[in-house]
């Protein structure tokens, strides 16, 4: 198994742009959630699914999006870069909400010029 | 605001030495989750307590709650090199699996 896999790794946009953060997990866990991480921030919730069809809203929603079209998917869309978006982020995964551990993706460098 | 915060922030100590951080928290939970951090890499689970439980081990780590105090410890006893990393306490406030961290203590164990 390859647990959760993020891609790309490294990523340069410049303000205004779009893209999408992919993660995908073949552990067939029902929850996924996004964090980003920053210096003396520790993680921050942006977006979490507890299955296929249903997404909510984390500590640090703005300037996302998510969908969960499928069990193994999370995609994350920032729509216009930012520079306060400059971060490095975290997919994760667990088999249940607030009982099971977490498993992390490697994480994706995002830098916004 | 975070619901979980470690201290001390960062902690540097010899090689076969103990290293005990510590987390407090804000509201009532279920279960509070410790996780350690490589530098460049993503958090690996390291050990989870239930609000029932006092106390749990796992190898060389000895994790407390206390949640008439709202704090939890994480003991690493006999320290290596290969310790260095942050170690982040999490916890689920509300119990709808927003897993929420705390800042994180780095751990440096010199050699």
């Amino acid at each position: 198994n390859a647990g959760v896999t993020q891609t790309p790794k490294f990523q340069v946009l410049k303000t205004g742009q779009s893209m999408t953060l992919q993660c995908a997990q073949d552990m067939n866990h029902e929850y996924m959630s996004w964090y980003r991480q920053d210096p003396g921030m520790g993680l921050r919730l942006i977006h979490y699914s507890v299955g296929a069809g249903i997404t909510d809203q984390g500590e640090v929603p703005n300037g996302y999006n998510v969908s969960r079209s499928t069990t193994e998917d999370f995609p994350l869309r920032l729509l216009s870069a930012a520079p306060s978006q400059t971060s490095v982020y975290f997919c994760a995964s667990s088999a249940d909400r607030g009982d099971e551990k977490l498993f992390f993706g490697s994480g994706t460098q995002l830098s916004v010029l | 605001s975070q619901q979980g915060e470690e201290d001390p922030q960062a902690l540097s100590i010899q090689e076969g030495e103990n290293a005990t951080m510590n987390c407090s928290y804000k509201t009532s939970i279920n279960n509070l989750q410790w996780y350690r951090q490589n530098s460049g890499r993503g958090l690996v689970h390291l050990i989870l307590i239930r609000s029932n439980e006092r106390e749990k081990h796992s190898g060389r780590l000895r994790v407390t709650l206390d949640t008439s105090k709202k704090s939890s410890s994480l003991l690493i006893t006999a320290s290596r090199a290969a310790d260095t990393a942050s170690y982040f306490c999490a916890t689920d406030p509300s119990n709808t699996g927003k897993l929420i961290f705390g800042q994180g203590t780095t751990l440096q164990v010199k050699p």
